[in-house]
């Protein structure tokens, strides 16, 4: 079992939709829990952490489950802008190393 | 700041030869990780070090070697480039949790 799972997708969503993806862990140790974005051929970069109340930032909602281990993030109101790859990205338990484990993505196709 | 920098930007190796890609962040960050990504794949850790002087192997270190003797700078080796090196390599720094990506280095190994 992969440490960090998610669907790869593509979701192909119309502008304006909303669209949810999740992903799960297998470390019950983990203690951090990030969505990345990434751009075609760029480097990912934080979009938000997530956290056990859930939290919410703009059109961005997060939510983690860690009876389940599962976490996931809505987008509403989807833009053209939001068409990337979202990495959902855990920490590697409860080593102090700062080693993060990352999912293979879940691609977004926002269209017109 | 220019935040993580990496050189260079592309390159193409022969099976055999070697070649060291550069990681410079300047935020004085103690941590530093390097990834490879494969295409439609995630990242994989390679090596990190928590500080300098510091280094150990992360997820997929055969092939590779890295060293930390500043904390701003964090080379990595590759001695005998083989065809499964080619990828994407990614630098990244940390102070706590977020960590910062640098450009990238697409390597091709022919």
């Amino acid at each position: 079992r992969k440490e960090v799972e998610q669907d790869p997708g593509p979701f192909n969503v119309p502008e304006g939709a909303t669209v949810a993806f999740n992903c799960t862990y297998s470390n019950s140790a983990s203690q951090s829990f990030f969505w990345y974005r990434q751009d075609c051929r760029k480097e990912p970069k934080l979009l938000m952490s997530v956290y056990s109340s859930g939290n919410e930032d703009g059109r961005f909602t997060a939510q983690l489950n860690r009876a389940s281990q599962y976490i996931s993030l809505l987008i509403r109101d989807s833009k053209l802008s939001d068409s990337a790859t979202y990495l959902c990205v855990v920490n590697g338990g409860s080593s102090n190393t700062g080693k993060l484990i990352f999912g293979q993505g879940t691609t977004l196709q926002v269209k017109p | 700041n220019a935040g993580v920098t990496q050189t260079p930007k592309f390159r193409i190796l022969k099976i055999g030869q070697s070649m060291t890609l550069q990681c410079a962040q300047d935020m004085n960050h103690n941590y530093m990780y390097w990834y490879r990504q494969d295409p439609g794949m995630g990242l994989k850790l390679i090596y990190y070090s928590v500080g300098a002087g510091i280094t150990d192997k992360g997820e997929v270190p055969n092939g590779y070697n890295v060293s930390r003797s500043t904390t701003e700078d964090f080379p990595l080796r590759l001695e005998l480039a083989a065809p499964s090196q080619t990828s994407v390599y990614f630098c990244a720094s940390s102070l706590l949790s977020e960590q910062f990506f640098g450009p990238g280095t697409r390597l091709t190994v022919l």
